[in-house]
């Protein structure tokens, strides 16, 4: 059946490590997200894609990086460069990217550096 | 940017009760929704709601865009309606989220 699916759930790191979160989803969506959101926060969009090999910055893109070789797939790393890491990651799927399109989300990524 | 807030930030309930959600914005939107995060953090999208009022069972959902809010009807709740409540405009090329509304029903 068709959706988004991430993984790992959990995600340890120390600190000073590179970590790259998967997202994947199978609804043939040509718009993929990825948001980060904090405890008792709202979501903030780090990176977008509208199509394969294209992507754009977010409001906190800083320390982030991503890559869209497949219209499946939108993996996310989180590099040393980023200052505050520890968060909830979660991914994104649209048909498009207009105002229109709904926006599913997959199960998300709990991100701890140590 | 858009500034988009949420109110009340927590509610509590005693299941059966019914509750109003308010989201407020800056600027016009193009687009609203409101989504359900349950408290395994998955998201649900709720209503796709730009103008006027939808209903889809014992939740409704109204936009005045020309006044810049929406409002998130719960009636007679349930605990499996407990979790965080967010309101997303779409504003440029991307959607805005509000801080959410942490919802918990008691039985």
């Amino acid at each position: 059946d068709g959706g988004i699916t991430q993984s790992p759930k959990y995600l340890f790191r120390k600190e000073g490590q590179n970590v790259t979160l998967s997202c994947e989803q199978n609804l043939n969506h040509d718009a993929m997200y990825w948001y980060r959101q904090d405890p008792g926060q709202g979501l903030r969009l780090i990176y977008y894609s509208q199509i394969v090999n294209d992507f754009q910055k977010g409001d906190i893109a800083e320390g982030y990086s991503v890559s869209r070789e497949k219209k499946e797939s939108f993996p996310l790393t989180v590099t040393s460069a980023q200052k505050n890491p520890t968060a909830f990651y979660l991914c994104a799927s649209s048909l498009g990217q207009r105002a229109r399109d709904t926006q599913y989300f997959g199960p998300g990524t709990r991100l701890t550096v140590l | 940017g858009i500034q988009v807030e949420q109110s009340p930030p927590d509610l509590i309930l005693q299941e059966g009760a019914n509750s109003t959600l308010r989201c407020n914005f800056s600027d016009s939107v193009n687009n609203l929704q409101w989504f359900h995060q349950n408290p395994w953090g998955q998201l649900i999208n709720l209503f796709y709601i730009p103008s006027g009022t939808k209903q889809n069972g014992r939740l409704s959902a109204t936009t005045v865009a020309t006044e810049r809010y929406s409002l998130l009807y719960i009636s007679s709740s349930q605990t499996t309606d407990s979790g965080v409540y967010f309101c997303a405009v779409h504003y440029g090329q991307n959607f805005v989220f509000g801080p959410g509304t942490r919802l918990s029903v008691l039985p």
